[in-house]
Order: C-alpha cells, then sequence, then structure tokens
C-alpha cells in the first residue's frame, strides 16, 4: 500500500559503476521529483517531470539521467559514480506542483 | 538570494512540554510555505502548507503560523510525545519567474521521556 515506493532501499557500489533506481507512485498524481539528501541533511531538488516531461533540471551533472515511462514511474540512471554521489536519494509526487508532496523512503547511495 | 533559515539547528526537550520551531525566509516572490516532518531513515511527510492569506494552520498537535509582511513562520508543538523526535523542515515556495522549492535545513527536535 506505499504510495511512493522505491528501489533498493541500500545501494552499494564502486565508483565508476553505473547503476539506476526505480521510483514508482500510486496516488494517481501528475508530477515526480527527484531530491538529493546530503550529509548534512539539506534536501536539493534535482528532476522533476509533469504527465512525463521534464519541467525542472537543476544544475545537475548529465552523468545523472532521469527517465518517466509513464505518470506512474520515475527512474533515475547514475553513470561513472563518483564518490560526491553517496547520499540518500528520494522520490517524490505530487498532484500539481502547489499541492504538498508525498515522499519515498529514500535510496541510501554509498560509493566505495 | 532566495532562502530558508531555519533556528534552533536542534532542540532537546522533555515529553509533554511545548515547542516552537522557527523558520525565515527571503524567497520573493512568494507563493507558500509548507513544515515537513522527516523521521530518522524516513522521507518526509507533510504538516501544513500555507498561502500568502493564511496566518495559521493547525494539524493535530502542530500548528504553524505565517507572517509573510516579515517573512516568518514558526511551528508550535503541543504536548511533546516521543514520537514528535524528528527534524521538521521548512520549505518556501517562491511564485512567478521563481516557481521552485527552496529547503530549508531543519531542526532536529529530540523528545526525552
Amino acid at each position: 500500500d506505499t504510495a511512493v515506493s522505491q528501489t533498493p532501499k541500500y545501494l552499494v557500489t564502486q565508483m565508476g559503476n553505473d547503476k539506476s533506481i526505480k521510483c514508482e507512485q500510486n496516488l494517481g498524481h501528475d508530477t515526480m521529483y527527484w531530491y538529493k539528501q546530503d550529509s548534512k541533511k539539506f534536501l536539493k531538488i534535482m528532476f522533476s517531470y509533469n504527465n512525463k516531461e521534464l519541467i525542472i533540471n537543476e544544475t545537475v551533472p548529465n552523468r545523472f539521467s532521469p527517465k518517466s515511462p509513464d505518470k506512474a514511474h520515475l527512474n533515475l540512471h547514475i553513470n561513472s559514480l563518483e564518490l560526491g554521489d553517496s547520499a540518500v536519494y528520494f522520490c517524490a509526487s505530487s498532484q500539481g506542483s502547489h499541492q504538498p508532496q508525498h515522499f519515498g523512503d529514500g535510496t541510501r547511495l554509498s560509493i566505495l | 538570494k532566495n532562502q530558508v533559515e531555519q533556528s534552533p539547528q536542534s532542540l532537546i526537550i522533555l515529553e509533554g512540554k511545548n515547542c516552537t520551531l522557527q523558520c525565515n525566509y527571503t524567497v520573493s516572490p512568494f507563493s507558500n510555505l509548507r513544515w515537513y516532518k522527516q523521521d530518522t531513515g524516513r522521507g518526509p511527510v507533510s504538516l501544513t502548507i500555507m498561502t500568502f492569506s493564511e496566518n495559521t494552520k493547525s494539524n493535530g498537535r502542530y500548528t504553524a503560523t505565517l507572517d509573510a509582511d516579515t517573512k516568518q513562520s514558526s511551528l508550535h508543538i503541543t504536548a511533546s510525545q516521543l514520537s514528535d523526535s524528528a527534524s521538521y523542515i521548512c520549505v518556501v515556495r517562491g511564485s512567478g519567474g521563481y516557481n521552485k522549492l527552496i529547503f530549508g535545513a531543519g531542526t532536529r527536535l529530540a523528545v526525552h521521556p
């Protein structure tokens, strides 16, 4: 019954690898987001999609590529992982951009 | 620069006591202000969302206030419980050409028995 679900919950991998994180929401929302939360707990938006269209693309290295196959899914692929990519990545969704966002429980990415 | 600053950075209170968390922002133009609660190891959960015209909004024991003139908001927690231990994050959405969310660093609240 989880509204916004992310997989995997934990991801430990080596520098230079390519990895993907998946996100699905069953709330019928039309807008989905990816956030990065660093060690200081600051949440920073990375991407936002509305009806599968990219509407926000913050200053994120192009090693990060979001993909939205449909309104209910927003996946994040990361190429050539670097040590600085270690963080917790949160997926969220909302109905429009002015309504509260519902967050997943995060994917804890650790780069060795 | 559009910013959201929260105080205190951390707070310890005894169970049953009240507390107030502060949020000051410089985001302009302003659309709405949100308070989220983030438990350890979980994603943030929305507590309240207030627009320019709203001064106060309650959600159970949580009451948020907003003064759009001074660009200040507070979150008051009444009769705290151990389960209130979490980070509380203030988020401001701009409007017009600055239609994005700016997150504060959060206040870490610990409620002790």
